[in-house]
């Protein structure tokens, strides 16, 4: 089964919409971090957030922010007034306390900002 | 300094040939992984060394040979290699500590795309 869904596949939106890219994870663990990872075309995964599952505290750091919700298992990630650079394949990740250091990967969603 | 260092950027090889792969990481992490991306896919768990030791290997073919000489190298040997192996070979190192796993990021590098021809 999927641990990590990213429903979006493709999206594009014109330089400074805001954008949200969803991600919903399925975990048994009550310790679990999640992580959202920025691929731009040159192919390295640049990290951006982990979270875990004990702080529900949304995080803002620029023009990006995320919003983890445990009710609903959910750990969105919104770009606000996205600019032609945020042009890239974003994944969201997690990984269970007693697996350690295995990552599950979600499918990716390509974002296209269109200047 | 959260640099991983990947060598060659790009390599073509023939089925018969025989290749490595080179990742290179100063950051003191002891957790240093293989993942193969194909296009438009995620990247694909291979292999997890900690402390220079396996810890993970996600049945891969024996034709992907991974080694770590010391705690800031990793290669991935590759070895009569078929054209579906063509991909994106990421490395990727994290913090790891002797008595159980950190659950921390993994740094990446650029990656290898390599073709098998």
């Amino acid at each position: 089964a999927q641990k990590v869904t990213q429903a979006q596949t493709e999206i594009s939106v014109v330089e400074k919409e805001d954008v949200t890219l969803d991600c919903v994870y399925e975990t048994r663990d009550t310790t679990y971090y999640l992580f959202w990872y920025k691929q731009p075309p040159s192919g390295e995964l640049v990290f951006l957030i982990r979270r875990n599952s004990f702080d529900e505290q949304n995080e803002i750091s620029g023009r990006y922010s995320w919003n983890f919700q445990k009710s609903t298992s959910s750990f969105n990630f919104t770009i606000t007034a996205s600019q032609v650079v945020d042009s890239a394949v974003y994944f969201c990740a997690l990984s269970e306390a007693h697996t350690g250091n295995q990552f599950y990967f979600g499918t990716g969603t390509s974002l296209t900002v269109i200047p | 300094d959260t640099e991983v260092t990947q060598t060659p950027k790009h390599l073509v090889m023939g089925m018969t040939n025989k290749k490595s792969l080179k990742c290179e990481q100063h950051m003191g992490h002891r957790a240093m992984y293989w993942y193969k991306q194909k296009a438009k896919k995620p990247p694909e768990l291979m292999f997890v060394y900690s402390y220079e030791k396996l810890s993970i290997n996600e049945s891969v073919p024996s034709r992907f040979s991974p080694e770590c000489p010391n705690s800031s190298l990793l290669n991935l040997h590759l070895h009569a290699l078929q054209p579906e192996d063509s991909a994106l070979y990421l490395c990727a190192s994290s913090q790891e500590r002797d008595r159980g796993p950190m659950n921390t990021e993994a740094f990446f590098g650029q990656g290898t795309r390599l073709t098998v021809v």
